[in-house]
């Protein structure tokens, strides 16, 4: 079965450090989503990207984040001067044209100290 | 924006008793409501979904059904078994084109007891 791969399974990093998470989307998707998951909280939103840009941003996506796909596989999302509460897990998601196929990777669990 | 609640937090039965997960949505625009899995250490996975123009659908040991009036929404497992045990997330919102973003609730931990 098509997955989605994340890599690193887990980051640490010192506060103020930028740090890159990667994610390989299904090949044949179209649509690539990140999300946030704060330990023992609910999954959120960060940002939906087609077609080279970004389609959807949440409140939580500022300044300090930003997405890029820089190949024809890798998605990924990079964010500038780490702060304590971006510790959290990260996941990648893709869809096919019609939504199809949604799926998460196994994620990145972000540690900033 | 969407709000989804979801309820209970914490869920415990017994090997083979029924497990029901209840979630309510404000968004009456919401068209696709699916509903993840998630083990310890892994990403959310699919494990079922209704659209709006369904009122119920089963697959195997679980159903969801969907009642768009009240604007709620619940997930049943049957028969329960240990490997169920996990947390579960509802989510809701609209297909935009081809873009999904859910609007997930904040999850129940479900412990099944052998």
């Amino acid at each position: 079965e098509p997955e989605v791969t994340q890599t690193p399974s887990h980051q640490v990093t010192q506060m103020g450090q930028e740090v890159i998470l990667r994610c390989v989307p299904i090949s044949n998707h179209l649509y690539f989503y990140w999300y946030r998951q704060i330990l023992g909280q609910k999954v959120e939103f960060l940002v939906s990207f087609y077609n080279n840009e970004i389609s959807e941003k949440s409140e939580i996506f500022d300044d300090q984040f930003s997405v890029e796909r820089p190949d024809g596989s890798n998605f990924t999302l990079k964010i500038r001067s780490t702060k304590l509460e971006d510790s959290a897990m990260y996941f990648c998601a893709s869809s096919g044209l019609t939504g199809d196929g949604y799926t998460f990777g196994s994620g990145t669990r972000l540690t900033v100290v | 924006g969407e709000n989804v609640e979801q309820h209970p937090s914490t869920l415990s039965v017994q090997e083979g008793d029924s497990a029901v997960i209840k979630c309510t949505y404000s968004d009456s625009a919401s068209n696709y409501f699916p509903w993840y899995k998630q083990e310890l250490g892994k990403g959310p996975q699919l494990i079922i979904d209704i659209r709006s123009n369904v009122g119920e659908k089963k697959d195997q040991r679980i159903a969801v059904t969907l009642n768009k009036t009240a604007k709620h929404f619940s997930l049943h497992i049957t028969e329960t078994q240990p490997e169920d045990s996990a947390v579960y997330f509802c989510a809701a919102g609209r297909f935009s084109g081809g873009s999904y973003i859910p609007t997930f609730g904040r999850g129940t931990s479900l412990i099944v007891h052998p």
